[in-house]
């Protein structure tokens, strides 16, 4: 069965440091990627998708990126963070089988 | 890209109905259903791919009508385990797997 992981699960940063988030999907194989971020009580917002590796399409063009350097691992980066980068980020892979988006744990990221 | 979703909130006591809007300005492809309870990542509910498609889920069901590009969520005889933000994820017929969700539908359930 697949099985999606997302990590680290809490984070607090201060404005300015660098972000690394790492997802990994296991169970199935050419994935498509996504990274969302969901701000505190909103919806979900679509910042990057992959439909394969090196292959990234941005939503957001911030000061956000996101990297798929294998088949089945997407990261999200930046080299600085700003105040408004706090939220909460979750990875997803469809599924085409029963066309459902499988939601990794989430990673929370406070901006100080 | 964004569907927009109705009502924002709502408050139900146990066995009321409740029905969730969800509109797109685009073509849909799909519509798909989430249920996210507070902290945790969102749970697949059901997809719908045909126009005029209903599914069922327990006492959950949806329509979807391809030509209004709107889909809706019924919660039959709700249950406090309804609870939660509900959310459609829309996926347009030229922007193929790339899923935009709706801003969210804040539903509670009290005894």
């Amino acid at each position: 069965s697949q099985t999606i992981h997302q990590w680290p699960a809490t984070l607090v940063q201060p404005v300015g440091s660098p972000l690394s988030l790492e997802c990994t999907v296991e169970g199935t194989s050419n994935p498509n990627l996504y990274w969302y971020r969901q701000a505190a009580g909103r919806g979900l917002q679509l910042l990057f998708y992959s439909v394969g590796i090196g292959q990234i399409s941005s939503e957001v063009p911030q000061n956000l990126s996101a990297s798929r350097p294998q088949d089945r691992q997407f990261i999200l980066s930046s080299k600085k963070l700003l105040l408004s980068d706090s939220g909460f980020y979750l990875c997803s892979f469809f599924d085409r089988g029963p066309g459902e988006l499988f939601f990794g744990e989430g990673s929370r990221l406070t901006v100080l | 890209q964004q569907p927009v979703q109705s009502p924002q909130a709502v408050i139900l006591r146990e066995g009321e109905d409740a029905v969730i809007n969800c509109s797109s300005s685009k073509a849909l492809y799909s519509v798909h259903w989430y249920r996210q309870k507070h902290g945790e990542a969102p749970v697949f509910l059901m997809i719908l791919l045909k126009g005029g498609e209903q599914k069922g889920h327990d006492k959950i069901s949806a329509s979807f009508n391809e030509k209004k590009q709107q889909s809706s969520l019924y919660l039959t005889a709700s249950q406090l385990s309804y609870s939660g933000t509900y959310f459609c994820g829309t996926e347009s017929l030229n922007t193929g797997n790339q899923f935009y969700f709706g801003t969210g539908t804040s539903l509670t359930v009290i005894p």
